[in-house]
């Protein structure tokens, strides 16, 4: 089964408001990363986090990883109508660095 | 532009055929992997090759091989086509393994299979 799962499937909002996901996984980790989607396109990293991290920032971007609880949330706020994608969360598993495993994304959908 | 090509864009072909879908990693990439997308599912690892040798196995069924080239472009053969094959197809490159520092992985815009 896939490592890692995102949480909600699909979220629409208004432009302007803040956007939330969540990605649970399985197994001890070395990093997560979040990719986005565009529809039918290819995936775009956005960030990485490594397992000793808790936060990290990148412009409109905030992710938290919390490894107690396997689990890890995007936040993008100020939402933009270009921010409508698909957000996958991957995980490298630990100790098989460079094999990534998928959630099966969230369809993120902003309103203008 | 991620810097890793795919190609062909698009392929239709007939149940029971054969294709071979190509990818050439970034430059100084050593890892390719492959993907595969069904309609509305997440990504499913295929394989990964590191520098020319398999590295991971992931979901891929004895009907797909796949082979990464000195040049370290990769092929992703796949045989006796099922309708349930048609799918988006990645290909990724990162760096390559070693203590996890260098782990983005940077992803071609896809080969779309459409078996009929």
């Amino acid at each position: 089964s896939q490592q890692g799962e995102e949480d909600p499937q699909a979220l629409s909002i208004q432009e302007g408001e803040n956007a939330t996901m969540n990605c649970s996984y399985k197994t001890s980790i070395n990093n997560l990363q979040w990719y986005r989607q565009n529809s039918g396109r290819g995936l775009v990293h956005l960030i990485l986090i490594r397992s000793n991290e808790r936060e990290k920032h990148s412009g409109r971007l905030r992710v938290t990883l919390d490894t107690s609880k396997k689990s890890s949330s995007l936040l993008i706020t100020a939402s933009r109508a270009a921010d409508t994608a698909s957000y996958f969360c991957a995980t490298e598993v630990l100790y098989n660095f460079n094999k990534f495993y998928f959630g099966s994304g969230t369809k993120l959908n902003v309103k203008p | 532009d991620s810097g890793v090509t795919q190609t062909p864009k698009h392929l239709i072909t007939a149940t029971g055929q054969r294709v071979t879908l190509r990818c050439s990693p970034r430059s100084g990439d050593l890892s390719v992997y492959w993907y595969q997308q069904s309609l509305d599912q997440g990504l499913q690892f295929l394989i990964q090759y590191y520098n020319g040798e398999e590295r991971a196995k992931g979901n891929i069924l004895e009907r797909f091989s796949a082979q990464q080239f000195p040049d370290l472009h990769s092929e992703l053969n796949l045989s006796s086509l099922e309708l349930g094959d048609s799918a988006l197809y990645f290909c990724a490159s990162s760096v390559g393994p070693g203590t996890g520092v260098n782990t983005e992985a940077f992803f071609g815009q896809g080969t779309r299979l459409t078996v009929v």
